[in-house]
């Protein structure tokens, strides 16, 4: 079964630095990973999908790379602002043709941007 | 506006007493799946759905019952609730393949007392 670590549990950085947050999986057979941003409290946010033959994805200020030999993903929040305060989840499905529906998600980074 | 809605928002029943929370999307979307999330816990996948009358547990299915009669809606029925099932519960869109990505609802807090 496909396992997702986020270390760390929680960041706090001052307003203008850049974050990386980190996820591991222990199955480097993957199809795609998936990043996503929580506020407290309310649903998921969909950041970046990195499908398996990328290295990496771009969206304005945010970057998410894939590493699949290494089992790892990257994203990366350049020029950090204090309304990027929640918490990063990163999400995977799946290898097999009979559990791509199933989804393993990482227990997510708390990310505190102080003014 | 593609969106994934739930209702109820936020639910306080008993023990034992049957309900049901609604998920519905407006993006035609083939894949469907319903979460909860507890402290310490995370995201734990309760049921999905991989197209209309196919569907599969998830790591919690416990307690759970699901149905998907239509491409757009995919309810969450508790038989018989009890107090474990005190959660924060999510639905889910998405494409569907190899390469699904993912669009969450706003959530359903429920407390059984």
């Amino acid at each position: 079964k496909q396992e997702v670590t986020q270390i760390p549990a929680a960041l706090s950085v001052p307003e203008g630095e850049n974050l990386v947050l980190n996820c591991s999986f222990t199955d480097s057979a993957i199809y795609n990973l998936q990043w996503f941003r929580q506020d407290p409290g309310k649903g998921l946010t969909s950041l970046l999908l990195i499908q398996s033959s990328q290295r990496e994805q771009t969206s304005g200020r945010l970057n998410a790379s894939l590493d699949k030999s290494s089992g790892r993903s990257t994203l990366y929040i350049a020029a950090s602002q204090p309304g990027d305060s929640a918490t990063y989840l990163c999400a995977c499905p799946g290898r097999t043709t009979d559990s791509w529906g199933k989804f393993q998600f990482g227990a997510g980074t708390q990310v505190v941007v102080t003014p | 506006e593609a969106q994934v809605t739930q209702n109820p928002r936020y639910l306080i029943t008993v023990t034992g007493k049957k309900l049901t929370v609604t998920c519905s999307q407006n993006m035609n979307h083939e894949y469907m799946s319903w979460y909860r999330q507890d402290p310490g816990l995370g995201l734990r996948q309760i049921y999905y759905s991989m197209n209309v009358e196919v569907t599969d547990k998830g790591d919690v299915p416990e307690g759970y019952k699901v149905s998907r009669k239509e491409k757009r809606n995919f309810p969450l029925i508790l038989e018989s609730p009890s107090p474990n099932q005190t959660s924060l519960y999510f639905c889910a869109a998405g494409t569907s393949g190899i390469y699904n990505e993912q669009f969450f609802g706003p959530g359903t807090r429920l407390t059984v007392l």
